[in-house]
């Protein structure tokens, strides 16, 4: 079963605007990632963060994590055309080795 | 190019054939990963390898899934008697042995139709 589940599942917004999906997890987690896929493509990773750290930046990317409502964040600030893609969270669990667990991801369209 | 290389991209087969996908991860990572992925889901785990050491399989992986990492460089997911349920993307990645970050690096995959 899935670990972690997205909200929206569909977002589409202009360009210049600011998008934010949100992740939800079940279990006590080592780390929390989020990863983008362009369609029919694999996936790249975008960011980390671990279960000690409550923000983390990376360019136009900001994650929060709030491990007490099991819940985390990825704002994409200044959205460009080219960041329409489907936007996947991962989390390491304490107690599973190496797997990571995906969510059901959300869909970001930005119309140029 | 040094990144996840998987091969066949596209494989189309009749039920009940056998399909064999490859993966050759980054030369340096000794983690190697297989992931389903059907439309409009996320990656579902099937198995994990430590250089030839299969660690980790999910209840996903039933008995006509196999997967091999022979010498802890490439990898081969063989799935016998395919059924049209098999349909989907295969992901692979691998990753380096570091137990803070375990960043994956996906190849592009390998879409499987059963007809």
């Amino acid at each position: 079963s899935q670990q972690g589940e997205e909200d929206p599942q569909a977002l589409s917004i202009q360009e210049g605007e600011n998008a934010t999906m949100n992740c939800s997890y079940k279990t006590s987690i080592n780390n929390l990632q989020w990863y983008r896929q362009n369609s029919g493509r694999g996936l790249v990773h975008l960011i980390l963060i671990r279960s000690n750290e409550r923000e983390k930046h990376s360019g136009r990317l900001r994650v929060t994590l709030d491990t007490s409502k099991k819940s985390s964040s990825l704002l994409i600030t200044a959205s460009r055309a080219a960041d329409t893609a489907s936007y996947f969270c991962a989390t390491r669990r304490e107690t599973s080795g190496s797997r990571l667990t995906f969510g059901e991801g959300t869909q970001l369209t930005v119309n140029p | 190019d040094t990144g996840v290389s998987q091969d066949p991209r596209h494989k189309i087969t009749k039920r009940g054939q056998n399909v064999t996908f490859r993966c050759d991860p980054i030369s340096e990572h000794n983690r190697l990963y297989w992931y389903r992925q059907t439309l409009g889901q996320g990656p579902e785990f099937l198995t994990y390898f430590q250089n030839e050491a299969q660690l980790e399989k999910s209840r996903l992986l039933s008995d006509r899934f196999s997967a091999e990492r022979p010498k802890g460089s490439f990898s081969t997911l063989e799935i016998q008697r395919t059924e049209q349920g098999d349909s989907a993307m295969y992901l692979c990645a691998s990753s380096e042995r570091t137990p803070s970050t375990g960043e994956l690096f996906f190849g592009e995959g390998s879409r499987l139709t059963v007809l």
